[in-house]
Parts: C-alpha cells; sequence; structure tokens
C-alpha cells in the first residue's frame, strides 16, 4: 500500500535558522515527489518537485530537498527562515499518471 | 493571469440539496483533479481527469460525480449532500505527470 508520513504536525523555527520539515514515504515504482505550501485561506502553492536527476532539488522561496531513495525521504530544507515562510506544508508523492497522495501536513512556525 | 478559479468560495446548503461546485481553468491543462481537505487527514483526491470525456474515481468518490466536456471546465456534483461531505474542496489541474499542479482558492462547503 503506498503510503506518506509527515511525522511532526508543528514544527517551531526562530527567525534567521535553518528549518527542516521531514517526510518520508512507502510507493511502488519510481516516484515523483512533490512540495507544496498552503497560506492561510489560500490554496496550495508548488515549491518543487524531485523526477530524476540530481537528489538536491531547488524550488521556489529559497526552499530546496533532498531526495534520498534508500531511506525513501524527501525533506524540506531552507538554509534561513523568515516570518513569512509560516505556513501548512505538505508532502505528496506521485505515481502513474495522476496518482497524487498528500501527507497530512506539517504546520511550520517561525519565531520573530 | 494563469489559474484555477472555483465558485462559489463559501456554500451552506441542507442536506439531499443537489448542487454543483464549478472549476475553470484557463491554462490549456490536460489533467484536472477534485480534492478534499479535512484536518488531520490532509487531502484526498475525489476524482480526476485526464482529457475531455476521461474521468476517473479517487480515493473518496462516494457521494460525488463530475464531467468533463471542456478542456477547461470540471464542475463537481454533489447529488444529494450529506454532513459529512462538510470539507473543503480544492480543484486543480496540471499539463501532465512531470509538473505541479496549480491549485484554486478553494470551496468552503457546509452541509446542515
Amino acid at each position: 500500500a503506498q503510503s506518506v508520513a509527515q511525522p511532526e504536525d508543528q514544527v517551531n523555527v526562530a527567525e534567521g535558522n535553518p528549518l527542516t520539515v521531514k517526510c518520508t514515504y512507502s510507493v511502488s515504482g519510481n516516484p515523483y515527489l512533490f512540495w507544496y505550501v498552503q497560506y492561510p485561506n489560500r490554496g496550495l502553492q508548488f515549491l518543487l518537485k524531485y523526477i530524476t536527476g540530481d537528489n538536491l532539488v531547488k524550488g521556489s522561496y529559497g526552499f530546496e530537498a533532498e531526495f534520498n531513495k534508500s531511506q525513501t525521504s524527501f525533506h524540506l530544507k531552507k538554509p534561513s527562515a523568515l516570518v513569512s515562510d509560516s505556513a501548512l506544508y505538505f508532502c505528496a508523492p506521485r505515481t502513474g499518471a495522476n496518482n497524487l497522495f498528500f501527507g497530512t501536513g506539517t504546520r511550520l512556525t517561525v519565531i520573530p | 493571469e494563469a489559474q484555477v478559479t472555483q465558485n462559489p468560495r463559501y456554500l451552506i446548503t441542507v442536506t439531499g440539496k443537489k448542487l454543483t461546485v464549478t472549476c475553470s481553468q484557463n491554462m490549456n491543462h490536460e489533467y484536472m483533479s477534485w480534492y478534499r481537505q479535512d484536518p488531520g487527514l490532509g487531502l484526498r483526491q475525489i476524482y480526476y481527469s485526464m482529457n475531455v470525456e476521461v474521468t476517473d474515481k479517487g480515493d473518496v468518490p462516494e457521494g460525488y460525480k463530475v464531467s468533463r466536456k471542456e478542456k477547461r471546465n470540471f464542475p463537481l456534483i454533489l447529488e444529494s449532500p450529506s454532513p459529512n461531505q462538510t470539507s473543503l474542496y480544492f480543484c486543480a489541474s496540471t499539463p501532465g505527470p512531470n509538473y505541479g499542479y496549480t491549485f484554486g482558492s478553494g470551496t468552503r462547503l457546509t452541509v446542515v
């Protein structure tokens, strides 16, 4: 069975510190991996993706993610957090043409 | 501006009264999907469409219908809404599996 886990419901980090939001997955085949962000009262916005190639991918707003095949992880990272990064983050593996499924989300709070 | 437009943004209705949530995209995307977002459950796919007249069930299709008569439109139909369909609904579109989804702003539905 396919699954995705975001083990932390809440992550707090001080402004200017590095942040990590964790994601592990279990899917059949080679997954495409996505991260999305949801700001209050807004739809989800695409941040970045891993399809193939370099394990470190860079995306919008200074975010990056590292694909680790042996650990089946795709953690989201940013070297220096901003207060405006406070939002709900979703990891979403995708297999096949349209079978995109989402984790339960991690709420990131950046403390000034 | 490239976007996915959902209407209405908010809807309160009574059990059993048929309703339609509209979704339209102006990016000529092939793929469209409907998701519902519930606390603690993340986003779950209701239905998806890979092209005009091609639709298929997602993870939670019970109680919903969709149609794709035109490429740009993908309405979600609740023939007989029930309180357990109270949720936040998102429509999304993408040009294909290698790309991220563009999401609409969401429809908050309350069924009483």
